[in-house]
């Protein structure tokens, strides 16, 4: 079963415009990352936060941690047409790396 | 660096029959992970490996299914009698493993999408 929610499940917006997907997990984690999916292609990994850091910066993407509320955001700033695709939440358990526990994810669409 | 690489890209099969997957993973992670996606899902963790062996299965993992590493390089994934339910992309990833603890950022390959009618 999947740790994680998402939420929105999709967001539609128009180039220039920043885009924030939420994040929610079940359990203490060792570290949250980030993947986009564009359709039907495998998983590129974005950003990586670990438990005890709070937000974390990579080009136009700012992820936030919140731990007591067991959330995460992703936010992409002027967001770009090429930014259309799924993302992804996923966390670690435990601190020996392994299996990601993925979320739902939010579908984002991006029009010019 | 040519990245994780998954054979075949699309596999259509009649229920029943038996499929084989392989993944090459980047050349020197020594961690290899299977997962499973259906439409509209998050990736699902079936199993992975630390070189040879085989650390950790998922229960989605049933008996009909199996995977192996045996050189501790590229990973197979074989479906026995496969249904209809078994229709998903089987994304493989790698990587080289959480140095002292620290976090283990996994490179996935493009899958492979599975038809079984």
């Amino acid at each position: 079963s999947q740790q994680g929610e998402e939420d929105p499940q999709a967001l539609s917006i128009q180039e220039g415009e920043n885009a924030t997907m939420n994040c929610s997990y079940k359990t203490s984690i060792n570290n949250l990352q980030w993947y986009r999916q564009n359709s039907g292609r495998g998983l590129v990994h974005l950003i990586l936060i670990r438990s005890n850091e709070r937000e974390k910066h990579s080009g136009r993407l700012r992820v936030t941690l919140d731990t007591s509320k067991k959330s995460s955001s992703l936010l992409i700033t002027a967001s770009r047409a090429a930014d259309t695709a799924s993302y992804f939440c996923a966390t670690v358990i435990g601190n020996q790396g392994g299996k990601l526990i993925f979320g739902q994810g939010t579908e984002l669409s991006v029009k010019p | 660096d040519t990245g994780v690489s998954q054979d075949p890209r699309h596999k259509i099969t009649k229920r029943g029959q038996n499929v084989t997957f392989r993944c090459d993973p980047i050349s020197e992670h020594n961690r290899l992970y299977w997962y499973r996606q259906t439409l509209g899902q998050g990736p699902e963790f079936l199993t992975y490996f630390q070189n040879e062996a085989q650390l950790e299965k998922s229960r989605l993992l049933s008996d009909r299914f199996s995977a192996e590493r045996p050189k501790g390089s590229f990973s197979t994934l074989e479906i026995q009698r496969t249904e209809q339910g078994d229709s998903a992309m089987y994304l493989c990833a790698s990587s080289l493993g959480g140095l002292a603890g620290g976090p283990d950022t996994q490179y996935f390959g493009p899958g492979t999408r599975l038809t079984v009618l």
